[in-house]
């Protein structure tokens, strides 16, 4: 069965610092793959997708990914981070399956930004 | 456009009671789903619409019903509520399927004492 593996369930880092929340897949076949952003007590907004491509995908608020075919990672990165960034991020991947698609989420990264 | 629009936002419920989350959507999406998101488990998909009329189990349907008259609406009914059921409950919608982008809800906060 397909999974998504977060690694850290939380990344502490100083305002102004970079970060890269970790995401790795497990899937052989084609897949879609997203970042959502959970800011509190709100819904999920996407952050950036790979469809297909150019490997880098550039999203909202100076984030990006990159997609890894070989290591199956969407690892996601912003070089320099803002307080308001706190938030929780989780990572989703869309499989093809019976004719239809399945998306399913990490657990989810806790990013706390400290000034 | 309101986008994607739930209701309570937050409940209450003692065991056995039910009651219904409501869900709409002004975008003219086909695709509509239910998820819940627990603790340190992400999202799980409960039931999915890929249209008015057409319904599908998702990974943890069991205790819940759907139905989708219209395009707009997708209700999720709690039939017999339990203390599992404690969650927050987010519905999302799509253009037609879930290989794009999802358009989530606020969410509602279930308690079940």
């Amino acid at each position: 069965a397909q999974s998504v593996t977060q690694l850290d369930s939380q990344v502490p880092v100083f305002e102004e610092a970079p970060v890269e929340l970790r995401c790795n897949y497990s899937s052989s076949v084609s897949v879609y793959l997203f970042w959502y952003v959970q800011y509190p007590n709100q819904g999920l907004q996407l952050l950036l997708k790979y469809l297909s491509g150019s490997t880098l995908v550039k999203g909202i608020n100076g984030f990006e990914a990159e997609f890894n075919k070989s290591q199956t990672s969407f690892h996601l990165r912003k070089p320099s981070v803002h307080i308001s960034d706190t938030a929780e991020y989780f990572c989703a991947v869309s499989v093809s399956e019976d004719s239809s698609y399945k998306l399913i989420f990490g657990s989810g990264t806790r990013l706390l930004v400290r000034p | 456009n309101a986008g994607v629009t739930q209701t309570p936002k937050f409940q209450v419920l003692k065991t056995g009671q039910s009651m219904t989350l409501q869900c709409a959507q002004d975008m003219n999406h086909e695709y509509m789903s239910w998820y819940r998101q627990d603790p340190g488990m992400g999202l799980r998909l409960i039931h999915y619409s890929v249209g008015a009329g057409i319904t599908d189990q998702g990974e943890v349907p069991n205790g819940y019903n759907v139905s989708r008259s219209t395009t707009e609406d997708f209700p999720l009914r709690l039939l017999s509520a339990a203390p599992s059921q404690t969650s927050v409950y987010f519905c999302a919608s799509s253009y037609s399927s879930l290989a794009e982008t999802q358009y989530f809800g606020p969410g509602t906060r279930l308690l079940v004492l």
